[in-house]
């Protein structure tokens, strides 16, 4: 069975910081990717996805992910946080039969 | 357009009594999902329709949940009897295959068992 793994659980920066967060997954096939953010006491918001095409693929709030097939990655990257990036974020992978898996995700805390 | 629509937002019970939880997705979209969530862990699909047709149930404990989605449209998720560590929140969430969008997420109905 297919699986998303998020190696880092929390993490705490200071704004400005460089963020990236770390995401695999274990399905051969095609896959669909996706970053979802849920801000304190909100929904799932989609953040980024990959379908097909340049690998690097930018999303909103200055978010963007790098798909790299050869190691079944797909992280999160942001050059400079800020405080009201605080929440929890959640790697998904969805596979050819529109299965979609979500990774445990990882809180992320933004000091000023 | 609104998004997805859940009811109850929060529910308290008993354990041991039935609960209902309610979701209306997006306008066209025949993908539903429904998902569980435990505090400080990802969301756990549940199960997923196509239309009216549930087509991975797999992870749905079905001794005490049940799902449906009469006429491909809304959709009920149903626990009987609830026991204590049912507390979590459920999450539904639609899309539309076809178009190949992402899945968009409700609220979610944060369920107590006490």
């Amino acid at each position: 069975a297919q699986s998303v793994s998020q190696h880092n659980h929390h993490v705490i920066l200071s704004e400005a910081a460089s963020l990236e967060l770390g995401c695999n997954y274990s399905y051969g096939g095609t896959v669909n990717l996706f970053w979802y953010v849920q801000y304190p006491g909100q929904h799932l918001q989609l953040l980024l996805k990959y379908f097909s095409g340049d690998p690097l693929v930018k999303g909103i709030k200055g978010f963007e992910a790098e798909f790299i097939k050869s190691k079944f990655s797909f992280n999160l990257r942001k050059p400079s946080v800020q405080w009201s990036d605080t929440a929890e974020y959640f790697c998904a992978v969805r596979d050819n039969t529109d299965k979609l898996i979500f990774g445990t995700g990882t809180r992320l805390q933004v000091f000023p | 357009e609104a998004g997805v629509v859940q009811s109850p937002r929060y529910k308290i019970i008993e354990k041991k009594q039935p609960v209902a939880f309610w979701c209306n997705p997006i306008s066209g979209h025949n993908t539903l999902y429904w998902y569980l969530q435990n505090l400080g862990q990802g969301p756990e699909l549940l199960i997923r329709y196509e239309n009216e047709e549930a087509v991975d149930d797999s992870q749905l404990p079905k001794d005490r949940f049940s799902a449906e989605r009469l006429k491909g449209v809304d959709s009920t998720l149903k626990i009987q009897p609830a026991e204590l560590g049912d507390s979590a929140v459920y999450l539904c969430a639609s899309g539309d295959r076809a178009a190949n969008t992402e899945a968009f997420f409700g609220q979610g109905t944060r369920l107590t068992v006490v």
